[in-house]
């Protein structure tokens, strides 16, 4: 069973360039989540979407905006990077609403 | 606003013995709370669950306690074995109608160590 892919893995991007990051969901996963994960504030909830859905968003600037396509995969944009964005970007996917996702390896985004 | 704790950033027990994970939490919307492990350049890795309306929940070498008045929860690995080594985050998620529904608040992490 493929478990969820994320692309690129990596990434280097200069400040204020945008960057989209890719999710492939577990089949039958209806919903996707996106996570931040940096050394100062730990993972944080960017955003949850279900059928194409944003059903729960996080505390992030206007930048951050995401979306979910009808085959469940689900791709996050961040325009005019900033230094503070370079984190560790998570997805995890979902069949219920428990929380029992399964995440990604990740796209590590640098920017410089 | 750190809504849910995990005050030690490192523990390290000897392999065969138990390690105990905490967790502290300030939202008493939460009503389903979990455990993740993370290898570095990794994804966190799912390892047990508990809803609110249990105190207990085992899977194997791995136990969740829940103390709802206390607001606090403990993960028990017993034996504990050098692969066990890795950052473990609980997180919770907010009862259905709340704002936190369907997303999880992580905490800080607590990292591992278990020697040989």
């Amino acid at each position: 069973k493929a478990g969820v892919t994320q692309t690129p893995r990596y990434l280097i991007k200069t400040r204020g360039q945008q960057v989209t990051l890719s999710c492939s969901p577990i089949s039958g996963h209806r919903s996707v989540s996106w996570y931040q994960q940096t050394p100062g504030q730990g993972l944080q909830f960017l955003f949850e979407y279900f059928s194409e859905t944003q059903r729960n968003k996080g505390n992030f600037p206007g930048r951050f905006s995401g979306r979910q396509f009808s085959n469940s995969r689900s791709e996050m944009n961040v325009s005019t990077l900033e230094l503070g964005d370079s984190a560790l970007y998570l997805c995890a996917s979902s069949t219920t609403y428990k929380g029992d996702y399964t995440f990604g390896s990740g796209t590590r985004l640098t920017v410089v | 606003d750190q809504q849910v704790k995990q005050n030690s950033p490192s523990l390290s027990v000897q392999e065969g013995r138990i390690s105990i994970l905490n967790c502290d939490y300030t939202n008493s919307m939460f009503d389903y709370f979990l455990w993740y492990k993370k290898y570095p350049a990794e994804g966190p890795t799912f390892l047990i669950s508990i809803s609110s309306i249990k105190d207990k929940n085992e899977d194997g070498r791995f136990t969740v306690f829940l103390n709802k008045s206390a607001k606090h929860l403990s993960l028990h690995i017993v034996p504990s074995q050098p692969g066990d080594s890795a950052v473990y985050f609980c997180a919770a998620r907010g009862n259905a109608g709340g704002t936190s529904y369907g997303k999880l608040t992580f905490g800080q992490g607590t990292i591992l160590t278990v020697h040989p």
